[in-house]
């Protein structure tokens, strides 16, 4: 079975210092995966996408980046965070024949 | 531009009764439509959905309705519990991405 897990679980970080959240998938080959974002009051907001390694799609414009070093490894970045870059962020993957996403756990960010 | 949203911030129900969520897209081209249920430090797991060229689906004691020509979504629970407590999400899916919308809170009472 396919599981999904990201890291960490809870982040406090000050203004300007770097991120890195990273995600793992197992049990599925070349997914397709996504990280989106909730923030306080808003729905959950993509910020990336990636079809396969090194491939990587930005929905907005943004102070993040992503990678994907291995097929089942999703990284989101930041070299300086800002305080708006403050929320619940989510890794995901998608299930090719209905396009449903399975979430992991998620990592709360808190930039103060 | 938001392309799917939730008009209803929260919704409060007495245990027993039906919950109705309702969720409203602009884009004609979404071909599936999905419901998730998001529990506070989680992420979302999904419920039920949907595909365009239905406008019904039953799984226990949810249903969803999808009406095309309105472009209007809502899923019922009947009947509500309180572990239904928790902020529901609708989907929506063109080429592959999901768009959605802002969540409604649903509190279900004793």
């Amino acid at each position: 079975s396919q599981t999904i897990h990201q890291w960490p679980a809870t982040l406090v970080q000050p203004v300007g210092s770097p991120l890195s959240l990273e995600c793992t998938v197992e049990g599925t080959s070349n997914p397709n995966l996504y990280w989106y974002r909730q923030a306080a009051g808003r729905g959950l907001q993509l910020l990336f996408y990636s079809v396969g390694i090194g491939q990587i799609s930005s929905e907005v414009p943004q102070n993040l980046s992503a990678s994907r070093p291995q097929d089942r490894q999703f990284i989101l970045s930041s070299k300086k965070l800002l305080l708006s870059d403050s929320g619940f962020y989510l890794c995901a993957w998608r299930k090719t024949d209905t396009g449903e996403l399975f979430f992991g756990e998620g990592s709360r960010l808190t930039v103060l | 531009d938001q392309q799917v949203k939730q008009n209803s911030p929260s919704l409060s129900v007495q245990e027993g009764r039906i919950s109705i969520l309702n969720c409203d897209y602009t884009n004609s081209m979404f071909d599936y439509f999905l419901w998730y249920k998001k529990y506070p430090a989680e992420g979302p797991t999904f419920l039920i959905s949907i595909s365009s060229i239905k406008d019904k689906n039953e799984d226990g004691r949810f249903t969803v309705f999808l009406n095309k020509s309105a472009k209007h979504l809502s899923l019922h629970i009947v009947p509500s519990q309180p572990g239904d407590s928790a902020v529901y999400f609708c989907a929506a899916r063109f080429y592959g991405k999901l768009t959605f919308g802002q969540g409604t809170i649903l509190t279900v009472h004793p």
